[in-house]
Order: C-alpha cells, then structure tokens, then sequence
C-alpha cells in the first residue's frame, strides 16, 4: 500500500459526459501528479502539482482539468468524454526534497470505461 | 526522437535466473533521474529503483540493481535470482528538470512484460 488512495476503482459512463476522479495523497506529500494509461499511448503524464498551485503541464487535453485543494487532495475532471478516454487513470504523490532522488507513490488507480 | 525506449517488449525467463531490462534515454538536461517502475497483474505501479544523473555508483536495491552507462545513455535493471512474482510489466522512465523550479518532466518507457517460468 502506496499510501496514495484513488477514487473511484472503477467508473463506466457514456460519451459526452463528464467525471471527477478523486486522489489523495501520501500524508506529507505536496506534489501530486495525474497519468494516464491506455493501451495505445502507453503511461502519459498529464499533468502536476504542488500545494496547491500547478506546476506542470503534459499531454492533457483541454477537455481534461485539474485542481488540488487546500488540503493537498487532487481531483482530476474529465469532460465530454469520448471513447479514446477510456484509460487507467493515475495519481502519484512526492514530497519535494532537497536531493532530486525523491520518488513518486502511484496510487491503485482509477479504472475509467467510456461507452 | 524517443526520449525512453524499451526494445524488448517480452522477455521470458527461467526462474532463479538473472534477467536484464534494457532502457536507453535521451535528454540534453545535464540533471536528470531515472526510475524503474513494476506494474504486476493487479494495475498498480511500484517503484522500484532510481538512479541520479550525478549519482557515481549504480544503484542497487535489493535484488534490483540499475546498470548506468551514462556515456551510453543507457539505464538497464538487472534482477538477480528472479522469482515468479516478478513476472510483471516493467517501465523505465526518465525525469528532467527539477519540482522546485516547476519544470519537471516525467516521461515513461513503453514497458517490458517480463514473464518468470518455473
């Protein structure tokens, strides 16, 4: 156990719909980053923050949003929704340090089924 | 140009055997890190190992050891004595730039499946 949870493990909805996916992350940890995995494009990162404020942006779509709140829980909002989101959808967490080997803790992921 | 490749989209190997995982990287960005990551059946990611651009010793954790050839730009994971629950997807991914200053970069390898026979 990461010490990251994800809600929802599994969400089907249909197209042109819109979800929150819900991340909270390990106690302590400031930076959380969301991903997405599909069988086509592989692990992309989409994108990242850090107490509350982004700080970096990936491959994510501009129907795709996130936001952490004050108290460092993440939520990553999918909008009309196409077939092509369906994915495994992550969240990692890591503590900034002051040497650069800090790791990312994944959570156990969000299943998302786009119908 | 690929900024992680993983050639080796399968392997098969015999358990109590030693098995190395090939990822060649690509960057400019003189710091940068690098991460082993396992994804069993189940879905989840586990880190693995890391390994630093100015680190002068390869990393080892375990089992896991990280074979750096910087000159080579080469980050290979060896895993001494396999066991069958290390059959699972394996990425490398690199890291670039630095969280403080909020250019940080995480880019992922497309995975090998590793399957231990017994």
């Amino acid at each position: 156990d990461s010490g990251v949870t994800q809600t929802p493990k599994h969400l089907i909805t249909a197209t042109g719909q819109r979800v929150t996916l819900r991340c909270s992350p390990r106690s302590g940890d400031l930076s959380v980053y969301w991903y997405q995995q599909s069988l086509d494009q592989g692990l992309q990162f989409l994108i990242q923050y850090y107490n509350g404020e982004e700080r970096a942006k990936g491959n994510i779509l501009e129907r795709f949003s996130a936001q952490q709140f004050p108290d460092l829980h993440s939520e990553l909002n999918l909008s009309s929704l196409e077939l092509g989101d369906s994915a495994l959808y992550f969240c990692a967490s890591s503590v900034e340090s002051g040497t650069p080997s800090y790791e990312q803790y994944f959570g156990p992921g969000t299943r998302l089924t786009v119908t | 140009a690929q900024k992680i490749t993983q050639t080796q989209p399968g392997m098969f190997v015999q358990e109590k055997e030693a098995v190395t995982l090939d990822c060649t990287y690509d960057t400019s960005d003189p710091s940068y890190g690098l991460f082993w990551y396992k994804q069993p059946s189940s879905g989840e990611m586990i880190f693995l190992i890391y390994q630093g651009s100015y680190d002068q010793q390869n990393a080892t954790e375990g089992r896991y050891s990280l074979n750096f050839q910087k000159a080579r730009k080469s980050a290979n994971l060896v895993i001494s004595a396999s066991q069958l629950g290390d059959s699972a997807m394996y990425f490398c991914a690199m890291r670039e730039g630095w969280l403080s200053f909020g250019n940080e970069k995480l880019t992922f390898g497309t995975g090998t499946r590793l399957t231990i026979i017994p």
